[in-house]
């Protein structure tokens, strides 16, 4: 079954980076896009950016611009999501989530369990 | 960006009643080239990632009870479960996918037992 697992929470500085993984397992990794959602607490849902696993191009949100990179791993079917220049509204809850087969946006059938990262002095 | 509203901020409703939850698009999400909606639906339990109920405005996903249904086009959206159950406790959000601009949440609707 499809699964996507993110790796553990995050407690960082400000000013420090993050980088949060999500494992997929049970479908073939390349022919999907992987998005990267965050919900900080009492926000909305808010979209970072994506990555094709096929062949690494990349979209990012303007809100994230210049501190986000999403990279993957097709060797261990693995996406990456880092954000430089963390300050306190950056803490929340970390998303990868799937779309369709073949685009690149879309609505997300399967999401990772979500990776709490808290950005504290 | 597309900006999306819902409607109530929280709601509580009797077992077996109707709840009703409003979704407001800042710009048409239904596209002339395909004639959809690019509007989905999602329930979130405390703790846990959100889970796809509705996609296309009103296409249910696989496995979704038929008590939850949606409605609307262009920017007016209306997600509504009937017959509430106990397990139906939850926040629900709309999402717009445009395919050529950011994709988009609202802000969420808290739905609770009256």
């Amino acid at each position: 079954q499809v699964q996507l697992v993110q790796s553990g929470a995050e407690v960082k500085k400000p000013g420090a980076s993050v980088k949060v993984s999500c494992k997929a397992s049970g479908f073939t990794f390349t022919p999907y896009t992987m998005h990267w959602v965050r919900q900080a607490p009492g926000q909305r849902l808010e979209w970072m950016g994506w990555i094709n696993a096929g062949n690494g191009n990349t979209s990012y949100s303007q809100n994230f611009q210049g501190r986000v990179t999403i990279t993957r791993d097709t060797s261990t079917t693995t996406a990456y999501m880092e954000l430089s220049r963390l300050r306190s509204e950056d803490t929340g809850v970390y998303y990868c989530a799937r779309v369709r087969a073949g685009y690149s946006s879309g609505w997300y059938v399967y999401w990772g369990q979500g990776t709490l990262v808290t950005v504290s002095s | 960006d597309i900006v999306m509203t819902q409607s109530p901020d929280s709601l509580a409703v009797s077992l077996g009643e109707r709840a009703t939850i409003n979704c407001k698009s800042s710009q048409s999400v239904l596209y002339s080239s395909n004639n959809k909606n690019y509007l989905a639906w999602y329930q979130q339990k405390a703790g846990q990632p959100p889970k796809l109920i509705i996609y296309w405005a009103s296409t249910r996903e696989f496995g979704v009870p038929d008590r939850f249904s949606g409605s609307g086009s262009g920017t007016d959206f209306t997600l509504t479960i009937s017959n509430l159950q106990a397990e139906d406790v939850a926040v629900y959000f709309c999402q717009q996918y445009s395919s050529t601009l950011p994709t988009t949440f609202g802000q969420g609707t808290k739905v609770e037992i009256k």
